[in-house]
């Protein structure tokens, strides 16, 4: 089945700083999707991106699909950004909507 | 909220009870998920439906039950679990299984004692 690989695993940002997560894949993917998990367990949707770029905001991601991997962006961080950061991808060649989730960037922002 | 409704947000259980978890979503999709996250292991799916059928069971033992009764509600029946099945239960929602965004709902967290 498809890899998901991020990095880094663990990352330490002050308040206002910028950050750069990746996310690689062993396959080719048409439904990438980037979340956040907040301390409380709550999954939330950052981004819905198997290409291009996108930006919400203080966050951005973009995907090459061509060359497996995706980027997420975070400027200026907040303390509220502190959590898990997940990307996913559909395995196409495995259970239908199996959402293949990587081990995920724990982020902590301290102010 | 997210327009995923999970309740309830916290259960502890014997290893004799049955129980159930109980999820609605809001969104008018027509694909619904179980996903379990364990302490230390990726997320990982339980069960899809879709149009109200199932359509993957990914080899989880009988004590898990799903139930899709319509498209906005889904169920997770819980009966003679184990300490090891103690985690986060996460529905999630999508229109369609293969090309768009799904949406969690904030998860059950499940203590078997």
């Amino acid at each position: 089945g498809i890899q998901v690989e991020q990095s880094p695993p663990d990352l330490i940002l002050q308040e206002g700083a910028n950050s750069t997560l990746r996310c690689n894949f062993s396959d080719s993917v048409n439904n990438l999707q980037w979340f956040h998990q907040n301390p409380w367990g709550q999954l939330i949707n950052l981004f819905y991106i198997p290409s291009g770029t996108k930006q919400n905001g203080r966050l951005s991601a973009t995907t090459v699909a061509t060359e497996r991997y995706s980027l997420l962006y975070i400027s200026s961080s907040q303390t509220t950004d502190s959590g898990v950061y997940f990307c996913a991808v559909v395995d196409y060649g495995g259970s239908q909507g199996n959402l293949i989730f990587g081990k995920g960037t724990k982020l902590s922002v301290k102010p | 909220e997210t327009g995923v409704t999970q309740t309830p947000r916290h259960l502890v259980m014997g290893m004799t009870n049955k129980k159930s978890l109980k999820c609605e979503q809001h969104l008018g999709h027509n694909a619904m998920y179980w996903y379990k996250q364990s302490a230390k292991k990726p997320l990982e799916l339980m069960f899809v439906y879709s149009l109200e059928e199932r359509v993957e069971n990914n080899s989880v033992p009988s004590r898990f039950s799903p139930e899709c009764p319509n498209s906005s509600h889904l169920f997770l029946h819980l009966h003679t679990l184990q300490p090891e099945d103690s985690a986060l239960y996460l529905c999630a929602s999508s229109q369609g299984t293969l090309t768009s965004g799904y949406t969690f709902g904030s998860g059950t967290r499940l203590t078997v004692v």
